[in-house]
């Protein structure tokens, strides 16, 4: 079935530095890789997306690459702020209805 | 606009009871999803309903999961009887109609069973 593989679980990175998370998604039909942003006892939120006609996408200091013939996609953030502390989903959605599939989350630490 | 909200934000129950989750979704969306996460796991899809019409329950777990969304608007999850692995998180999310927008989360009910 489909799955989203992300990497890595765990990230800590000194206030300033930049972290990369990345993930692969094994259904080729996939055509929709949204990010959600989950702080501690809150809900996850969307906080970037990219469909599968573009390369490249940024907001900010938040940016996502997405590579559809390696079926990989990453999320980058510069400038790490100790706010961005949170578990980091990768998903992908496609072809065929509106089933999103979620990788396992990266718990993100920047350290002040 | 108001959030997706669900109801209760924890439950404890004992092995063999019947638990029941329930999620007000976005006014207007026709797109409601359950999905779960076990700790340190993947958001794990269950079920998705357009308006009052079940379109994907690939994956409920098993018969003891029923999920209904009467009149197309509140949706509940009912787990009967519950047991042990079936402890984690349960988010329900909604969106519009159109395809592949982003989901809307709720809080989430945390259902510890033991």
């Amino acid at each position: 079935g489909e799955n989203v593989e992300q990497h890595p679980s765990t990230l800590s990175v000194q206030e300033g530095d930049s972290a990369v998370i990345k993930c692969t998604y094994s259904d080729s039909a996939s055509n929709y890789f949204p990010w959600y942003k989950q702080e501690l006892g809150k809900r996850p939120q969307l906080i970037i997306d990219i469909r599968s006609n573009v390369g490249e996408k940024k907001d900010q200091r938040i940016a996502v690459t997405l590579n559809k013939t390696a079926k990989h996609f990453s999320l980058h953030i510069t400038e790490t702020q100790p706010e961005d502390s949170a578990v980091y989903f990768c998903a992908a959605s496609g072809v065929g209805g509106f089933k999103t599939i979620f990788g396992a989350g990266t718990r993100l630490f920047v350290k002040a | 606009e108001a959030g997706v909200t669900q109801f209760p934000s924890h439950s404890v129950i004992e092995k063999g009871q019947t638990v029941t989750l329930r999620c007000d979704p976005i006014s207007g969306h026709d797109n409601l999803y359950w999905y779960r996460r076990v700790m340190g796991k993947e958001i794990k899809f269950l079920l998705h309903f357009v308006k009052e019409s079940k379109q994907d329950e690939s994956g409920m777990p098993n018969n003891r999961f029923l999920a209904e969304r009467t009149g197309g608007t509140y949706s509940t999850l009912k787990v009967q009887p519950a047991e042990l692995e079936d402890s984690g998180v349960y988010f329900c999310a909604s969106s519009p109609g159109q395809y592949n927008s982003p989901l809307h989360f709720g809080n989430g009910t945390r259902l510890t069973v033991t």
